[in-house]
Order: structure tokens, then C-alpha cells, then sequence
């Protein structure tokens, strides 16, 4: 079946920290790869995605790469801000659903 | 070009009651997406709608149904509530159902079974 495992949180780090949440999935087919961001009181927007082996995706100084041989598409960010603090998703597509992790809650601190 | 817009926001229901959700695509997408997050979860998948007809279902009962309309808009009921059923109800719409398309999503609608 299909399912997704992400770093259980809350994480909470110091303005300008390196970020990393990590996240596996497992998947019937071969999937594309989501990170989703849930701001307070907001639904989920997407960050990045990856659609084939060795991708990276990349937005607003956050990165992941489609690693097919682990399984993973661990998130990083060199140097988190405080209006990053939100709850993030990893995610797959199969093409008829996305199948979600539980999120990572992300606190960041002046 | 508009987003997703869900309504109501917010909605108090009792044990036992019905309840309609309703969901307005982002223009000129043709599939859209239902899913239940319950607090402190990630998002589960409820069903999808394609060009009005269902197109895939997840692990829930059959007193959540849904429609599409048309214009693409959608509509999830849900009969009898119960107490688990509280949660945010998401819906998403993309432009295709392919594996490569993201999908956007509504700010949700807050149901609480009392």
C-alpha cells in the first residue's frame, strides 16, 4: 500500500538554524513527492514537489530530492526564519489521491 | 485567477444530524478532491470527483457522499454524524488527475459534532 512517515515533532529552533524534517514514504507505482505547508487557522499550500528519481525541488530557500533508492525526500532549509513556523506535510500522488504524513510542527524562536 | 473557497468556515452540528459542505474549484480545474484532517493528523483522502462522476474513494462509510457540479463546484455530505467526525474537511482542486499535479487546497471548513 501507500503510505507516508514523517519526523515526529514539535521541532522548535533558533532563528537562522539549518532545518532538516525527514520523511519516507512507501508507495505501489512510482509517485511524485510533496512538501504541503499548514499555516495557523489556513489550509495546505504547497512548498515544493519532485516528479522523478534525483529531482530536487526548491522554493523560498527550502529543498528536498526524490531519492528512490531510500525512499526518502527529507525537507532542509539552511537558515529558518521566524515566519516559517507553520505545520509541514510530506506527500505522494498516485494520480487519483494524495496520501499525507502526520505533519511536523515547526517553531521558530527570535 | 480565484483559489479554492469553501463555506462555511466554521459549523456546529448534532449527534445524529446531516450536514452539506460546499466547495468552489479554482478556476478551470475539473477534479476535485475531499479530505478529513482531525486535529493534530495529517489530511485523509475522502473521494474525488472528475468531470461529475466519482473517481476514486477512500476508507470511509457511505454516509459520506458527495456531487460535482458543472461548473466544477462540489458539495460532501455527510448523514447521521457522530462525535468523530469532527475535524477540518479540506477540499482540493487540480487541473488533471495525473500523478505530477499538485493540488490546491481551500482553507477547510472546522465541523464540530456535539
Amino acid at each position: 500500500g501507500n503510505s507516508v512517515t514523517q519526523m515526529e515533532g514539535p521541532v522548535t529552533l533558533s532563528e537562522e538554524a539549518f532545518l532538516t524534517i525527514n520523511c519516507t514514504y512507501t508507495a505501489t507505482g512510482y509517485p511524485s513527492l510533496f512538501w504541503y505547508v499548514q499555516y495557523p487557522g489556513e489550509g495546505l499550500q504547497l512548498l515544493l514537489k519532485a516528479t522523478k528519481a534525483d529531482d530536487k525541488g526548491s522554493n523560498k530557500g527550502f529543498e528536498a530530492t526524490y531519492r528512490k533508492e531510500t525512499t526518502s525526500f527529507h525537507l532542509e532549509k539552511g537558515s529558518v526564519q521566524v515566519s516559517d513556523s507553520a505545520v509541514y506535510f510530506c506527500a505522494t500522488n498516485t494520480g487519483n489521491q494524495f496520501y499525507f504524513g502526520t505533519g511536523t510542527s515547526l517553531t521558530v524562536i527570535p | 485567477e480565484t483559489g479554492v473557497t469553501q463555506s462555511p468556515t466554521h459549523l456546529i452540528k448534532t449527534r445524529g444530524q446531516q450536514v452539506t459542505l460546499r466547495c468552489s474549484s479554482q478556476s478551470g480545474h475539473n477534479t476535485v478532491s475531499w479530505y478529513q484532517q482531525a486535529l493534530g493528523q495529517g489530511p485523509q483522502f475522502i473521494f474525488q470527483y472528475y468531470r461529475e462522476e466519482e473517481n476514486g474513494r477512500g476508507n470511509f462509510p457511505p454516509r459520506f457522499s458527495g456531487l460535482q457540479f458543472p461548473n466544477y463546484s462540489s458539495e460532501l455530505n455527510v448523514n447521521a454524524l457522530e462525535l468523530d467526525d469532527s475535524a477540518l474537511y479540506l477540499c482540493a482542486s487540480s487541473l488533471a488527475r495525473d500523478r505530477n499535479t499538485e493540488a490546491f487546497f481551500g482553507q477547510g471548513t472546522r465541523l464540530t459534532v456535539v
